[in-house]
């Protein structure tokens, strides 16, 4: 596609409920990367995929959150047993391979009632 | 691992007048340095980039950055600000050399007032 895609745009989820977040990078970009966007906060790295590689999932909270990407595309954010210090927005970049400059996405707005 | 500190964290200026926004970056090696605009509602977006090269960097928007290694920073610059430039700006530094994770910093809300 034109730009990297995130769906949901938003969502509201009762707190203990798991959650998935999904993200479309631009076609052909190799590298793709998670962020969390929390008021005042600025921009928190949550994982890092490359290509075939093993992502660096330095960034990551705790084990409740875990993320896959398919087939070197699509990518799934997943948070179990949401809690309401995971309200934020949560934001996916992608970038060609070297990483010379990143297109992020809209974001999806996760708030945890 | 690289860090980023911009000092401004909220900056509010009429029309018409001057920018400069900090950005200080800690890291002892080659670095690439950008910065993102976020306005209101919408998803970031590059203003500028410095790979090497001219340090004196010209991004979209009338906006420019200078690199300046001795200091560690990469401020950004406008002239003569536009109502339509309140958002939220972020400075970024990764490093080529190693992990391409670019590090962000916390953001500086910029308003200005018609």
């Amino acid at each position: 596609g034109a730009g990297v895609s995130q769906s949901p745009s938003n969502k509201v989820t009762e707190k203990g409920k798991d959650v998935e977040l999904r993200c479309d990078p631009i076609s052909g970009h190799t590298a793709l990367y998670w962020y969390r966007q929390s008021l005042g906060q600025g921009l928190e790295f949550l994982i890092y995929f490359q290509g075939n590689s093993a992502p660096d999932k330095s960034g990551l909270p705790s084990d409740r959150f875990s993320a896959e990407r398919t087939g070197g595309s699509v990518s799934t954010l997943t948070i179990q047993r949401t809690q309401q210090e995971d309200s934020a927005v949560y934001l996916c970049a992608s970038s060609p391979q070297g990483a010379y400059g990143y297109t992020f996405g809209s974001g999806t707005r996760l708030t945890v009632v | 691992a690289q860090s980023v500190s911009q000092h401004n964290h909220h900056v509010i200026l009429s029309e018409a007048a001057s920018l400069e926004l900090g950005c200080n970056y800690s890291y002892g090696g080659t670095v690439n340095l950008f910065w993102y605009v976020q306005y209101p509602g919408q998803h970031l977006q590059l203003l500028l980039k410095y790979f090497s090269g001219d340090p004196l960097v010209k991004g979209i928007k009338g906006f420019e950055a200078e690199f300046i290694k001795s200091k560690f920073s990469f401020n950004l610059r406008k002239p003569s600000v536009q109502w339509s430039d309140t958002a939220e700006y972020f400075c970024a530094v990764n490093a080529p050399g190693g992990s391409y994770i670019p590090t962000f910093g916390r953001g500086t809300s910029l308003i200005v007032h018609p």
